[in-house]
């Protein structure tokens, strides 16, 4: 079993829908979770972060994170064309060593 | 966040040879780290580098085949030696947001495409 499990899509939804994304993890040492959105060509650009349980909100984006479950979210609200990239989870236990997720590609349709 | 920079962006290369690729941040790091992002395959930690000591190589990953230089606290070089197709890859620096406290967040250059003929 993987460390982190991410169902890598593609997502396709229409500009406006909410985008639901989530992680699996196996480790329960993770106290650390993180989302980063990566566009063609780029390099990962951290989105959000949350420690331990609960949820974290910056604009239209939601992280939640239920460790009981070893569960995490990204949500997108009001998606637009420009969220169109791939999201990469990662998560790590204070140790500076990530793991990541293999991505998920979304696709928002004007 | 740190701003960070990578040379080259992209390269094609022949089998057997080598590649270099620098990485150059706007202020001084303690770490940074070297990663491998493969088609559908997750971001893969090579090694970190520390200044001043060897640097730390993940499980499957050799210092003759990615010998690594941090001569100080902003700049650090990764070179994959004798190249094969199976190293064609992104090729990612990242560094640690020492001013989060220990949020063990990273910041990521924008990457070395590499392509192997």
């Amino acid at each position: 079993q993987k460390e982190v499990e991410q169902d890598p899509g593609p997502l396709s939804v229409p500009e406006g829908a909410i985008v639901s994304l989530n992680c699996t993890y196996s480790n329960s040492a993770f106290q650390y979770f993180m989302w980063y959105r990566q566009y063609s060509r780029k390099g990962p650009e951290l989105l959000m972060y949350t420690y331990s349980s609960g949820n974290k909100e910056d604009g239209r984006f939601t992280a939640q994170v239920d460790k009981s479950s070893k569960y995490i979210s990204l949500f997108i609200r009001d998606s637009q064309p420009s969220d169109s990239a791939t999201y990469l989870c990662a998560m790590s236990a204070q140790s500076n060593r990530l793991a990541f997720g293999k991505g998920n590609q979304v696709v928002v349709i004007p | 966040s740190a701003v960070i920079s990578q040379k080259p962006s992209r390269d094609i290369c022949q089998r057997g040879t080598s590649l270099t690729i620098q990485c150059q941040v706007d202020s001084q790091v303690t770490m940074m780290f070297w990663y491998r992002q493969q088609p559908g395959q997750s971001l893969t930690l090579i090694a970190t580098a520390n200044q001043g000591s060897e640097a730390t190589y993940e499980s499957g990953f050799v210092i003759d085949k990615f010998p690594i230089s941090r001569p100080n606290l902003t700049f650090s070089t990764l070179t994959v030696s004798n190249l094969s197709p199976e190293d064609s890859s992104i090729y990612l620096c990242s560094v640690e947001d020492e001013a989060s406290g220990g949020t063990d967040t990273q910041y990521f250059g924008p990457g070395t495409r590499l392509t192997v003929l």
